[in-house]
């Protein structure tokens, strides 16, 4: 079945350090996102990919970088410049098709946590 | 910009009722799309429903169905003969139907089902 593989599920982070969060689609999807979701809050957008080789900021940058070396796969780093990193992280993939936007799929998530 | 508004952060129903979740919208574009998706205790994103600007019809889907008011930039979901499965959060979101998806997500309704 295609779809989002995020891993892993659950995640800590030693102050510090920087983690990286994995982020694999088989759906042959051009565009690839990372969302941040906090209590209460809807889903923000960290940074997004519409090609290989290419990605930009979204709303809250700051302290998360990206890659996109390859098609399948977006990983996010979240940095030790990220002061407040507890929060659920989703990653997405979209197509563009006939000339428009197809919705978003999503993966499961993973859970960051500060030991 | 887009951004959209869900100002009840929470609303019960009874199982077999109809419940309607309210939105409301600002964007600049002529065209773009508008979604609910639910998010079950097990924090995956399902898209419930999509409806197309352009579209004067309104969307359905099975028990749910949106009543959408373009000039009053409103996108309110009904849910009828509510299930116990239906118990989730509620995200309203809007995105640009051109090459540069960018979903914003409302801050979310929690719905609860009562037996």
């Amino acid at each position: 079945d295609g779809g989002i593989t995020q891993s892993p599920k659950y995640l800590f982070r030693k102050e510090g350090q920087n983690v990286t969060l994995s982020c694999e689609q088989n759906l042959n999807h051009d565009a690839m996102y990372w969302y941040r979701q906090d209590p209460g809050q809807g889903l923000r957008l960290i940074y997004y990919s519409q090609i290989v080789n290419d990605f930009q900021k979204g709303d809250i940058a700051e302290g998360y970088s990206v890659s996109r070396e390859k098609k399948e796969s977006f990983p996010l780093t979240v940095t030790s410049a990220q002061k407040n990193p507890t929060a659920f992280y989703l990653c997405a993939s979209s197509s563009w098709t006939g000339g428009l936007n197809q919705p978003q799929h999503f993966g499961d998530g993973t859970r960051l946590s500060i030991l | 910009a887009q951004t959209v508004t869900q100002s009840q952060p929470e609303m019960s129903v009874q199982e077999a009722e109809t419940v309607t979740l309210s939105c409301t919208y600002d964007t600049s574009e002529s065209d773009y799309y508008l979604f609910w998706y639910k998010q079950p205790p097990s924090r995956q994103m399902i898209l419930v429903i999509r409806q197309e600007a352009y579209k004067q019809q309104n969307a359905t889907e099975n028990r749910f169905s949106v009543n959408f008011q373009k000039a009053a930039k409103s996108f309110s979901l009904k849910i009828s003969d509510s299930q116990l499965g239906d118990a989730a959060m509620y995200f309203c979101a809007s995105d640009y139907t051109g090459a540069n998806s960018k979903l914003t997500f409302g801050k979310g309704i929690t719905l609860s089902v009562r037996p």
